[in-house]
């Protein structure tokens, strides 16, 4: 298995522009999260999926920010407007069912916001 | 107060010495404990896991529990610089799918 696969690994873009980030989990994997990860904030939960119905949203920054999963190998991170606080690193993870096996992370999307 | 608090450091020691790395957390439901490694520009990969007071261990590292005081460690022999990254613990109520990181500890092994 690839692992999970996050595109793009860098993305630059200007303020108020709207910015998709993908990510394709393990296949198998039920469970998908959408952490962000800042110096000053750490890793930081935005949302879950449990079978590609959003669990917990409570971390989801503001109304610019939502998530999809359309179906079991597919989500996206959308931010519309993006702002130049929005710049970090995303990273998406998956695992299977209570996560006794951890999680598995991607490789993250770096985002600046300028 | 965070839920879970830990020493971003840098901590930075000589190869061979033994590492000490902790974490506090403020809620007796979390269950589950985890240690997460993260190098430079890359995602976290998990080291080690438990759900018990008590000690774990695996290779050069080990893994320690106290749930009376709320204190996880992880503890690393003879390190080495392959070793220097990031340390992130990570805990979670038993069952329940929701990991809460510690801020991480930079570790830095020098030759």
């Amino acid at each position: 298995d690839a692992g999970v696969i996050q595109s793009p690994r860098h993305e630059v873009t200007e303020m108020g522009q709207e910015v998709t980030l993908r990510c394709k989990p393990i296949s198998g994997h039920d469970y998908l999260f959408w952490y962000r990860q800042t110096m000053m904030r750490g890793l930081e939960l935005l949302i879950y999926f449990n079978n590609n119905v959003p669990i917990d949203d409570s971390g989801m920054p503001e109304d610019r920010f939502s998530a999809k999963m359309p179906n079991a190998s597919f989500s996206t991170l959308k931010i519309q407007p993006s702002e130049p606080r929005d710049s970090a690193v995303y990273f998406c993870a998956s695992t299977v069912g209570t996560g006794d096996y951890g999680y598995t992370f991607g490789s993250g999307t770096r985002l600046t916001v300028v | 107060q965070k839920e879970v608090e830990q020493d971003p450091g840098p901590l930075s020691v000589p190869e061979g010495a033994i590492v000490s790395l902790n974490c506090t957390y403020s809620n007796s439901a979390f269950q589950y404990f985890m240690w997460y490694r993260q190098y430079s520009r890359k995602g976290p990969e998990l080291l080690m896991y438990t759900y018990s007071s008590g000690n774990k261990e695996d290779g050069r590292f080990t893994a320690q529990v106290d749930k009376s005081s709320k204190y996880i460690s992880l503890f690393i022999r003879d390190s080495q610089p392959s070793d220097s990254a990031t340390y992130l613990c990570a805990i979670s109520p038993w069952g329940y799918n929701k990991l809460i990181f510690g801020a991480g500890t930079r570790l830095a092994v020098h030759p």
